[in-house]
């Protein structure tokens, strides 16, 4: 149990387009979902923070106009990079958390490698 | 401010040999306490987490790791590691809203 899915796994883009990827919870229900970003050989670095219904919160630094996220299912958030820069290049891992029991972790997706040309 | 630390970047050891690797926190309160695995190229894998009770916790493939509150540290061990285990390992501590901070990482290195 406590699956989550990331799609697609890896995308190639040209500079200036937009780019969308899913992050999905196959079998419970995401209250949280969590987007991070983690750059070669280097840790994780959360981006933002988003609740089902509401809009993201995101972390100091991260720009809300270039990552745009929408979590409009308790199973589904998204995350569009908009105008795609090669240094927007980076591997995307979501996470997600259900609502059940006295602490609830994240659970992470596989990951999506984003190479922008 | 929370803040996890794994002092150590890389670690070399010879496949058999026993394992240890370091994370020290900061949290004022009880953390929670993760250890994850990832391989090149894939997501987090979690190994282990520590809640509450037992201060010694087993994971899978053969990691444990123990909790010591006056010493800030969860430190991930294994009595004899594989090749297989040549991983990158990242320690993470979660607050009560949830939001993970993850240390910078350890990559291993096991030799044949």
């Amino acid at each position: 149990g406590a699956v989550v899915s990331q799609h697609p796994s890896w995308v190639i883009c040209k500079s200036g387009t937009s780019v969308k990827i899913e992050c999905r919870s196959l079998d419970f229900q995401a209250t949280t979902m969590f987007w991070y970003r983690q750059f070669p050989k280097q840790s994780l670095m959360l981006m933002a923070t988003s609740n089902e219904g509401s809009k993201a919160t995101y972390e100091q630094g991260v720009e809300k106009d270039k990552f745009l996220i929408n979590h409009a299912s308790l199973t589904l958030s998204t995350l569009t990079v908009t105008s795609a820069h090669p240094e927007d290049s980076s591997f995307y891992i979501c996470s997600a958390r259900g609502d059940w029991g006295s602490y609830n972790e994240q659970f992470f997706g596989p990951g999506t490698r984003l190479t922008v040309l | 401010a929370q803040s996890v630390t794994q002092p150590d970047i890389h670690i070399t050891v010879s496949e058999g040999a026993s394992l240890e690797l370091r994370c020290n926190y900061s949290y004022g309160a009880t953390p929670y306490l993760f250890w994850y695995v990832q391989s090149p190229g894939q997501g987090l894998q979690l190994l282990l987490k520590y809640f509450s009770g037992d201060t010694l916790v087993q994971g899978i493939k053969g990691f444990e790791a123990e909790f010591k509150r006056s010493q800030s540290s969860f430190n991930l061990r294994k009595p004899s590691v594989h090749w297989s285990d040549a991983a990158e390992y990242f320690c993470a501590v979660a607050s009560r809203t949830y939001k993970y901070i993850f240390g910078t990482g350890t990559r291993l290195k096991v030799l044949a």
